[in-house]
């Protein structure tokens, strides 16, 4: 168990709304990540930190943002959200060992 | 850029039946290279992992992976298969240095048969 947890876990919003997703770890890791999980295309990563307030793109990160001002909360945000971006969000923390270790999920439909 | 291809998107085996799902990976360096595996409606779990040394890895769950750098495959198996083993399989490359993200292929989703 990594100690990740990811909020919402489900969330139904209509287009245009702002939705902010949550990821929380409590094991101090430097390394932070937000990807979505779409049939056909495995997992793509939107955005990642790598420390407080140090963070960049991925490679789908169009029509999101994110935010860290602990070490342990990486916020995901959708300033209006359109029907292309309902999808799974996972977030996930490197170990110092090179492996990611994966919260549970927040499963996002946007009508 | 980096990139995995997992060429099958499903398998169905035999409960009992060897298991092998295929993996090929482009990476300009040393690659740092995952399975996971994800059960229905559940985060993804790390099968096993190979950085460095024996290239033959193995993992939990009675898993194994083999990495052939003449090929650029990085090949899943299992000598026998159980039902519980129904579930997607995802691959992934990476590295210990800068972003130390993961790319992931699209998955292979397995169904064990009776």
């Amino acid at each position: 168990d990594a100690g990740i947890t990811q909020s919402p876990r489900h969330k139904v919003t209509e287009t245009g709304t702002p939705v902010t997703l949550r990821c929380h770890q409590t094991e101090n890791h430097r390394y932070m990540y937000w990807y979505r999980q779409d049939p056909g295309h495995g997992l793509r990563l939107i955005h990642y930190s790598y420390g407080v307030k140090d963070t960049d793109k991925g490679e789908v990160s169009d029509g999101y943002s994110v935010s860290r001002s602990k070490t342990e909360d990486f916020l995901l945000t959708l300033e209006s959200a359109t029907s292309s971006q309902t999808s799974v969000y996972f977030c996930a923390i490197a170990s110092n060992t090179g492996e990611l270790f994966f919260g549970e999920g927040s499963r996002l439909t946007v009508l | 850029a980096q990139s995995v291809t997992q060429p099958d998107i499903h398998i169905t085996v035999s409960e009992g039946a060897s298991l092998e799902l295929r993996c090929n990976y482009s990476y300009g360096a040393t690659p740092y290279l995952f399975w996971y595996v994800q059960s229905p409606g559940q985060g993804l779990q790390l099968l096993l992992k190979y950085f460095s040394g024996d290239t033959l890895v193995q993992g939990i769950k009675g898993f194994e992976a083999e990495f052939k750098r003449s090929q650029s495959s990085f090949n899943l198996r299992k000598p026998s298969v159980h039902w519980s083993d129904a579930a997607e399989y995802f691959c992934a490359v990476g590295a210990n240095t800068g972003r130390r993200a993961l790319t992931f292929g699209s998955g292979t989703r397995l169904q064990v048969q009776p």
